[in-house]
């Protein structure tokens, strides 16, 4: 079993949809989340970053944690065109590494 | 600020040629990180170094070498290309601690033929 696990897609959503994008994990010792998106051929840009269990709230985006579940979600309101992009999930206990998940392609649709 | 700086954005290598993937960073961040992305794989980490003359391998660091003399840069070495080596390579950068993330670079797209 992989130690963090990311549904690859594609997603492909209508524009104005809420956008749902999730991770499992198997390690109880993370503690730091976050979420990266991933424009083509560009490099991987910090989104959202939670610690331990609850919600955050960053404009049309929400991340959510639950540790009990091993299982975090990124949420997109009002999507657009622009949000068309990998998006992937890390964690880490606490160190400086963390683990990526494999990211999930979406597509925003006009 | 430009934060962290790759180059070259491209090349093309013959198999059993070598080469020197640069990165810098002006952030004054100890840690840096190799990363190498393959489609539907995700990111693997290559190596990694947690300040000026440290570093450590990490899950794929086979074909691969690295050295850091200065805090700013981070150099990746491959010394015989392989075709498995095909890839694009990201390096990153992050502060000492878990909570803030990682910077990236914008990446080096690696063809070996």
């Amino acid at each position: 079993q992989k130690e963090v696990e990311q549904d690859p897609g594609p997603l492909s959503v209508p524009e104005g949809a809420i956008v749902s994008l999730n991770c499992t994990y198997s390690n109880s010792a993370f503690q730091y989340f976050m979420w990266y998106r991933q424009y083509s051929r560009k490099g991987p840009e910090l989104l959202m970053y939670t610690y331990s269990s609850g919600n955050k709230e960053d404009g049309r985006f929400t991340a959510q944690v639950d540790k009990s579940s091993k299982y975090i979600s990124l949420f997109i309101r009002d999507s657009q065109p622009s949000d068309s992009a990998t998006y992937l999930c890390a964690m880490s206990s606490g160190t400086y590494k963390y683990i990526f998940g494999t990211g999930t392609r979406l597509k925003v649709l006009a | 600020n430009a934060g962290v700086t790759q180059t070259p954005k491209f090349r093309i290598l013959k198999i059993g040629q070598s080469m020197t993937l640069q990165c810098t960073q002006d952030m004054n961040h100890n840690y840096m990180y190799w990363y190498r992305q393959d489609p539907g794989m995700g990111l693997k980490l290559i190596y990694y170094s947690v300040g000026a003359g440290i570093t450590d391998k990490g899950e794929v660091p086979n074909g691969y070498n690295v050295s850091r003399s200065t805090t700013e840069d981070f150099p990746l070495r491959l010394e015989l290309a392989a075709p498995s080596q095909t890839s694009v390579y990201f390096c990153a950068s992050s502060p000492e601690t878990g909570s803030s993330g990682y910077t990236f670079g914008s990446g080096t797209r690696l063809t070996v033929v």
